[in-house]
């Protein structure tokens, strides 16, 4: 079964860090390209970073730049986002996704469970 | 960034009913655009990829199309598993941009 499970949400204070992860199967991880993408609570969903196959481009959402870093290791078929200087307003569950290509266009499938991560003192 | 305005913000339905749910992008994406249903609780799901292409095993009711700046997804007929909000999404360049989303509530 092809699954993205991640893990790493948290309660955190203004200003602090936290890693996320996200552990993939049942694909060819180092085959795809991966993403973050995020949903403030009652709110719509908001694209966060890319990575391409081998992690030689990332891509970031402004608000983000600079504080985020997204990762990944093909060895062990994992993403992960390396969040700093987190703020009230990155509060959110955060979705991991496979990127799927047909003829340049993509689409997220499948989306991770999600994970909590909230910020505030 | 490309904007995606996305409408309406929500509509209330029958089962039954053929419904309409449209994206205008702030400029020309192709057709480089996805159609996804967000259930309460879960995360999202595609429906539709490239603007008009069905993913595998979302039901035939659904249908998407549309190029350039205007797409539309539609059900053509409501079914009480629909009932849930839907995004767009535009792939077309970075950053990658959501619509607000349009829940589908029951009438």
């Amino acid at each position: 079964e092809v699954q993205v499970v991640e893990s790493g949400g948290d309660l955190v204070q203004p200003g602090g860090s936290l890693r996320l992860s996200c552990a993939a199967s049942g694909f060819t991880f180092s085959s795809y390209w991966m993403s973050w993408v995020r949903q403030a609570p009652g709110k719509g969903l908001e694209w966060v970073a890319n990575i391409k196959e081998d992690g030689s481009e990332k891509y970031y959402v402004d608000s983000v730049k600079g504080r985020f870093t997204i990762s990944r290791d093909n060895v062990n078929n994992s993403l992960y986002l390396q969040m700093n200087s987190l703020r009230v307003e990155d509060t959110a569950i955060y979705y991991c996704a496979r990127n799927k290509a047909v003829a340049g266009r993509f689409y997220f499938d499948p989306w991770g469970q999600g994970t909590p991560v909230t910020v505030s003192s | 960034a490309v904007q995606m305005t996305q409408s309406p913000s929500s509509l209330s339905a029958s089962v039954g009913d053929r419904v309409t749910i449209t994206c205008r992008a702030s400029q020309g994406i192709r057709n480089d655009l996805g159609w996804y249903q967000q259930k309460p609780g879960q995360a999202p799901k595609v429906l539709i990829y490239a603007a008009s292409n069905l993913q595998s095993g979302v039901p035939s009711r659904f249908s998407g199309s549309g190029t350039g700046t205007d797409f539309t997804l539609t059900i053509s007929s409501l079914q009480p598993e629909d009932f849930a909000t839907y995004f767009c999404l535009q792939d077309y360049n970075y950053p990658w941009t959501f619509g607000q989303g349009t829940k589908v509530e029951v009438k």
